[in-house]
């Protein structure tokens, strides 16, 4: 089955830097990568979302990038805001998540 | 609007017990997945049902577990003779159709087995 890898598992910021997370997956005929946001408490919610047929994605301070070559696809987070700070999990294969990924951002 | 709804929020049962969680989805979403989500860890896929159809029960960990749609529409996940290691958040999430849409996670119920 497929097979889901995040790293990292924690990740600190200082206000208006940025963030990168990665995941690399196993299953080649994995065509939808999408990215959530959880925060504590709730369920976790949609940020951002790839097919694989596109390369980059962007949606104002967040962008995703997939290569299916290399199958790894990352989440990056520009001028991060203390309100980024947040669980990110990554998934792959519809219903296969990554472990998650703690981000800290510091004011 | 109304979002996915799960009942109850936090379920307190003893080792043993018998426990019946709810998800009301979003109006008209027929996709309805369960997952598991450990302490610290991602979700994990329990169960999809398409409709009233349950098209994958992959993920259950144990024929203690199961869940049924029978309507369509409202899900409940029922574990029977809980365990310790059954403790966890259990997130219900709804889509409009198949699973390469979006999925809209409700709040999740988090059952303690004591």
């Amino acid at each position: 089955g497929e097979n889901v890898e995040q790293h990292p598992s924690t990740l600190s910021v200082q206000e208006g830097d940025s963030a990168v997370i990665k995941c690399t997956y196993s299953d080649s005929a994995s065509n939808y990568f999408p990215w959530y946001k959880q925060e504590l408490g709730k369920g976790p919610q949609l940020i951002i979302d790839i097919r694989s047929n596109v390369g980059e994605k962007k949606d104002q301070r967040i962008a995703v990038t997939l290569n299916k070559t290399a199958k790894h696809f990352s989440l990056h987070i520009t001028e991060t805001q203390p309100e980024d700070s947040a669980v990110y999990f990554c998934a792959a294969s519809k219903v296969r998540f990554g472990a998650g990924t703690r981000l800290t951002v510091k004011p | 609007g109304a979002g996915v709804s799960q009942s109850p929020r936090y379920k307190v049962a003893k080792r043993g017990q018998d426990v019946a969680l709810r998800c009301d989805p979003i109006s008209g979403h027929v996709s309805l997945f369960w997952y598991q989500q450990a302490l610290g860890q991602g979700p994990e896929f329990l169960t999809y049902f398409q409709n009233e159809a349950q098209l994958d029960k992959s993920g259950l960990p144990s024929d203690r577990f199961f869940a049924e749609r029978p309507e369509g529409s409202v899900s409940t996940l029922k574990i029977q003779r809980t365990q310790q290691e059954d403790s966890a958040v259990y997130l219900c999430a709804s889509s409009l159709g198949d699973r390469e849409r979006e999925q809209y996670f409700g709040p999740g119920t988090r059952l303690t087995v004591t």
